[in-house]
Formats: structure tokens, sequence, C-alpha cells
């Protein structure tokens, strides 16, 4: 089944502990993102990859980090967490991009909070 | 930076109502996608409209893009509970880069038995 997986999808943490979020595809998609989902602001971009080794920032990259060593995995780590990093998280992969906007797969969420 | 508003926020409804949900802006899009999200999951794309004024159906669900390619409406006829979910628009700004969708905060439709 095509899919993507996010792991774990429920954290609880404290401030200044390090973590990471893993993201995985199965479908070989060149491209991949991270988003978060607040209240009222909707999904917001943090980081893209365009392929392995390709990352950029995106609308809200603060206190966030990624990486894409491998074409179907692209954790997002939170060096220093702090609580305004308490949100709903979303990975989603694309397999193209177009002027008429790529069609988003997205995983089902990670929703972390951070005390 | 584009934005993209969407109304109403929340639409609670009895089953076989009819609901419109709007999305609005004052930027030009070159496509508008529409995704439903449910409980636990993530979005999951509708359908992507492209031409102004284009109109596309998926069984009881109607997506219009107005013809200035600002704007979009979603029309659900005869809702039902498991039309149940978040709805969110997305506006693709025509460049082809991997930032270019902007996404709307959603309208949360609840529809009652």
């Amino acid at each position: 089944e095509a899919q993507v997986t996010q792991n774990p999808r429920y954290l609880i943490t404290v401030t200044g502990k390090k973590l990471t979020v893993t993201c995985s595809q199965n479908m070989n998609h060149e491209y991949m993102s991270w988003y978060r989902q607040d209240p009222g602001l909707g999904l917001r971009q943090i980081y893209y990859s365009m392929n392995v080794e390709v990352t950029d920032k995106g609308d809200v990259p603060e206190g966030y980090k990624v990486s894409r060593k491998e074409k179907r995995n692209f954790p997002l780590i939170l060096e220093s967490p702090s609580p305004n990093q308490t949100s709903l998280y979303f990975c989603a992969s694309s397999s193209h991009l177009s002027v008429f906007g790529n069609e988003q797969f997205f995983g089902p969420g990670t929703r972390l909070t951070v005390l | 930076t584009q934005l993209l508003e969407q109304s109403p926020q929340f639409l609670s409804i009895q089953e076989g109502e009819n609901l419109t949900v709007y999305c609005n802006s004052s930027s030009v899009f070159s496509s508008l996608q529409w995704y439903r999200q449910e409980p636990g999951e993530g979005p999951v794309l509708l359908v992507t409209v492209v031409t102004g004024g284009e109109v596309k159906k998926l069984k009881r669900l109607t997506f219009q893009f107005g013809d200035a390619r600002k704007d979009s409406s979603l029309h659900i006829t005869a809702a039902q509970p498991g039309d149940t979910g978040l709805y969110l628009c997305a506006g693709a700004d025509g460049s082809g880069s991997a930032r270019q969708l902007t996404f709307g905060s959603g309208t949360q439709l609840t529809v009652l038995p």
C-alpha cells in the first residue's frame, strides 16, 4: 500500500529535550515536506526537500532541522524544543512539481506537546 | 505572501442539508486544490481546479474555480455524516517550486445524523 508513515504519532516532552520525528514514504517520491498545523493558521511549511541531500527552508523553519540521506526518509529534528512548537506535524511527499500545483500525500500526523 | 481565507471556519448541519464553503484571496492562483482531513489522519486531495470558471463534480461535491482564479467554492448537496471533516483549500502560485502551495485555515464541517 502506497503510504507516508510518521513516528511517533503522539509525543509529550519537556523544553530543551532533543527529539526526532521520523517520516518515510514508499512511493519513490522525490519531493518531501514537513508542515505544522495550528488552529486558525492552516498548514504552514517548515522545510522541504527536492531530492537526496537537497533541503531548503519553508515558511516557518526556526527551531527545526531536517535531513535527507535517503530518498524515502525525511526526519524532522527539534534540537531544543520549546512550548511554542506544540503543534500537529505532517510529513508529505509528492512525485513531481507542476506550475498547477503538486498533489501532496500526507502522513497521519504527529501530535507534539512541549511542556 | 499569498493568503487564503476560508469561510465559515466552523459549520454544523443536519444530514440532508446543503452547504457551501468558500476560499477567497486577493491573489491569483494557477490552480486551487481541495483536501479533506478526517480526525487522526492527514489531508487527502479531493480535486484540483485549474481553469478560471471551471466546475468539477465528485459525487455530491461540486467545486468551482472563480473566473479570475482568486477564489473557489465547495458545495455539498444532501450532506451525510461521512462528509464530516476539515476541508482545506490550497492555492498554487504558478512558480512550480516546492514552496508554491498556500493553505487556507480550513472549514471544520460536522454533519449530524
